[in-house]
């Protein structure tokens, strides 16, 4: 069974840029999600998509940070403009279907931000 | 606000030893406590878990051992082995699925 694909893997961009992640979920799952961790901290819950709806956006800053799962399968978050302060790994997972499954995590992106 | 809390940041120890790492939560709402392994440029990935009908459970070398009332559960890593050295996360959830880090532990282990 393949696991959680994403890319790139690594990303350097100049502040006030913008960025784009990709993410592939493990085939037939319902359910991904995309944290961001901050070196040194563990992993912070951004968006929660159910199938192409979003569950939960509550810690996603919205004036910056956007996300879409078209057709339900992959996934792409955007980061425009971004800040210092956005410098982290963007990790994505899926399961099977929410609630307490197994979440799958990818490799993650590892953004730095000059 | 952080809902778990995790300790030590960062521990040592030698191969063959106990390696123990503690977490501690508030929400009485959490009814899924996984633990994650996650080594530097990988993604974390699940090691092992527990509901808190259960006070213990054991797979392997790795035991979860669980305090309903104390709202505290920990990991112990029996017989250190240097594959061993890692991120240890714990974390909670509700029955959404949204998973509440701890802050992570470093486990080093040396031969």
């Amino acid at each position: 069974e393949a696991g959680v694909a994403q890319s790139p893997r690594y990303k350097i961009i100049e502040k006030r840029q913008s960025v784009a992640f990709w993410c592939n979920p493990i085939s037939g799952h319902a359910t991904l999600y995309w944290y961001q961790q901050i070196l040194g901290q563990g992993p912070k819950l951004l968006i929660q998509f159910q199938n192409n709806g979003v569950v939960d956006d509550s810690q996603l800053p919205k004036d910056r940070f956007s996300a879409e799962r078209l057709k339900g399968v992959d996934s792409t978050l955007k980061i425009q403009p971004a800040k210092l302060e956005d410098s982290a790994v963007y990790l994505c997972a899926s399961s099977a279907d929410r609630g307490n499954n197994e979440q799958f995590f990818g490799p993650g992106t590892r953004l730095t931000v000059l | 606000q952080q809902q778990v809390k995790q300790s030590p940041q960062s521990l040592i120890v030698q191969k063959g030893g106990i390696s123990i790492i503690n977490c501690a939560y508030e929400n009485t709402a959490f009814d899924y406590f996984p633990w994650y392994q996650q080594f530097p440029g990988k993604g974390p990935a699940l090691l092992i878990a527990i509901r808190p009908d259960v006070s213990e459970k054991k797979e392997g070398r790795f035991t979860i051992s669980f305090n309903k009332s104390a709202k505290q559960f920990s990991l112990h890593i029996m017989d250190s082995q240097p594959g061993d050295s890692a991120t240890y996360f714990c974390a909670a959830t509700d029955s959404w699925g949204k998973l509440q880090f701890g802050a992570g532990t470093q486990v080093v282990v040396t031969p």
